[in-house]
């Protein structure tokens, strides 16, 4: 079946613009995951939406940066005011739930990422 | 919150010889430790993952190891091949429900 799709691809944006990124989970998963991923570096948690649940935001790293969920599958993520430091490949991942005793409950299924350049 | 980190940040082998990544982790409530995968201009793969209910994990020639009293784990390559040769992130969670967060990754080389 479909994997988890970002769009776009590739973003190029000029400092102080807004920005807004995608991210299509695979269906029927209710966990989803943004995560940034900066030249050679590690993989940044940013937020993590469980079904209806508050999300966690504690990885954002200032409030340029929100994320929503509709409906709870499609998630946008919008950088406000982007910086250079913004510059990254951000990720989104989906698992398919809080414990359900179905094997492979919680293995992250990455998408192929946006790469955000910021000018 | 929870904090993964994770050495070496780079690690070259011989083929054929094993390479050991390590980790540890702050949050005495984390339950859950998967590794992940990342080859060159894809996105990452889980290969293993362990729950605190068990010590170590083999899947032929990966094995994880769980020390929950030291908070530390452990990948085991053995007999790397160059098809090995990736970055890898080790994770960790306090289960269901709950978020992932990542070590900032090995990057493994196998030297023919």
């Amino acid at each position: 079946g479909a994997g988890v799709s970002q769009s776009p691809s590739n973003k190029v944006t000029e400092k102080g613009k807004d920005v807004e990124l995608r991210c299509d989970p695979i269906s029927g998963h209710t966990a989803l995951y943004w995560y940034r991923q900066s030249l050679g570096q590690g993989l940044e948690f940013l937020i993590y939406f469980q079904g209806n649940s508050a999300p966690d935001k504690s990885g954002l790293p200032s409030d340029r940066f929100s994320a929503e969920r509709t409906g709870g599958s499609v998630s946008t993520l919008t950088i406000q005011r982007t910086q250079q430091e913004d510059s990254a490949v951000y990720l989104c991942a989906s698992s398919l739930s809080p414990f359900t005793g179905q094997l492979g409950w919680n293995e992250l299924f990455f998408g192929p990422g946006t790469r955000l350049t910021v000018l | 919150g929870e904090n993964v980190e994770q050495h070496p940040s780079t690690l070259s082998v011989q083929e054929g010889d094993s390479a050991v990544i390590k980790c540890t982790y702050s949050d005495s409530a984390s339950n859950y430790f998967p590794w992940y995968k990342q080859e060159l201009g894809k996105r990452p793969q889980l290969i293993i993952d362990i729950r605190s209910n068990v010590g170590e994990k083999k899947d032929q020639r990966i094995a994880v190891t769980l020390n929950k009293t030291a908070k530390h784990f452990s990948l085991h390559i053995t007999e790397t091949q160059p098809e090995d040769s990736a970055v890898y992130f080790c994770a960790a969670s306090k289960g269901s429900a709950s978020k992932i967060i990542f070590g900032s990754g090995t990057r493994l080389s196998i030297r023919p």
